[in-house]
């Protein structure tokens, strides 16, 4: 158990929709980033969030849009979903600002499946 | 352009066997190497970050070793266990103050009885 928690598990929506995932990360760990990851491809990076401002950019698309709370959980918000949308939806929380020699721990992830 | 390729692509072994994923990548500046396992459907967990000091790291029956000069890394795995049967990523993020980890399909391991 890495103790990054994300909701819901699994999300069956159909195209068109709007939908909202979750994630809090590990206690104390203010850095929180964002993956996709399609069928057999690997992670691929679509935001950073540390301490309630973003980061940095990666892949995302204009349809996504994401923010961290003063809680320092942070949620991602997929609207206008398409099929190509379905994929695993991974979070990752680190503790610090952006040093890459530090660790990242990821959730469990959120399997979406638009229909 | 920074890339960073593993091999094989896939792998089986018999229970008990030992192997070797390798990584070689061309990203530069270079911070630090890491190794992660993924099971099916479960978000990647970190076996080890390798800095660029670091020629031999330990994680139970997981070595990385690291070779700057030749910018190779290779994973060996002793005496494989079925719970070993995952992708292995290697990931190399760009410059010293670089967050964003790029992960490939990495090399997907079967260990069978």
């Amino acid at each position: 158990d890495s103790g990054v928690t994300q909701t819901p598990k699994h999300l069956i929506t159909a195209t068109g929709q709007r939908v909202t995932l979750r994630c809090s990360p590990r206690s104390g760990d203010l850095s929180v980033y964002w993956y996709q990851q399609s069928l057999d491809q690997g992670l691929q990076f679509l935001i950073h969030y540390y301490n309630g401002e973003e980061r940095a950019k990666g892949n995302i698309l204009e349809r996504f849009s994401a923010q961290q709370f003063p809680d320092l959980h942070s949620e991602l918000n997929l609207s206008s979903l398409e099929l190509g949308d379905s994929a695993l939806y991974f979070c990752a929380s680190s503790v610090d600002p952006g040093g890459s020699s530090y660790e990242q721990y990821f959730g469990p992830g959120t399997r979406l499946t638009v229909t | 352009k920074n890339q960073v390729e593993q091999s094989p692509q896939s792998l089986i072994i018999l229970e008990g066997k030992n192997c070797t994923l390798q990584c070689n990548y061309t990203v530069s500046p270079f911070s630090n190497l890491r190794w992660y396992k993924q099971d099916t459907g479960r978000g990647p967990v970190s076996l080890t970050i390798m800095t660029f000091s670091e020629n031999t790291k330990s994680n139970g029956r997981y070595t990385a070793t690291l070779d700057a000069d030749t910018k190779q890394s290779s994973l060996h795995i002793t005496a494989s266990q079925l719970s070993d049967s995952a992708s292995y990523i290697c990931v190399v993020p760009p410059g010293a103050g670089s967050y964003q980890l790029t992960f490939g399909k990495g090399t997907k391991l079967s260990v069978i009885p």
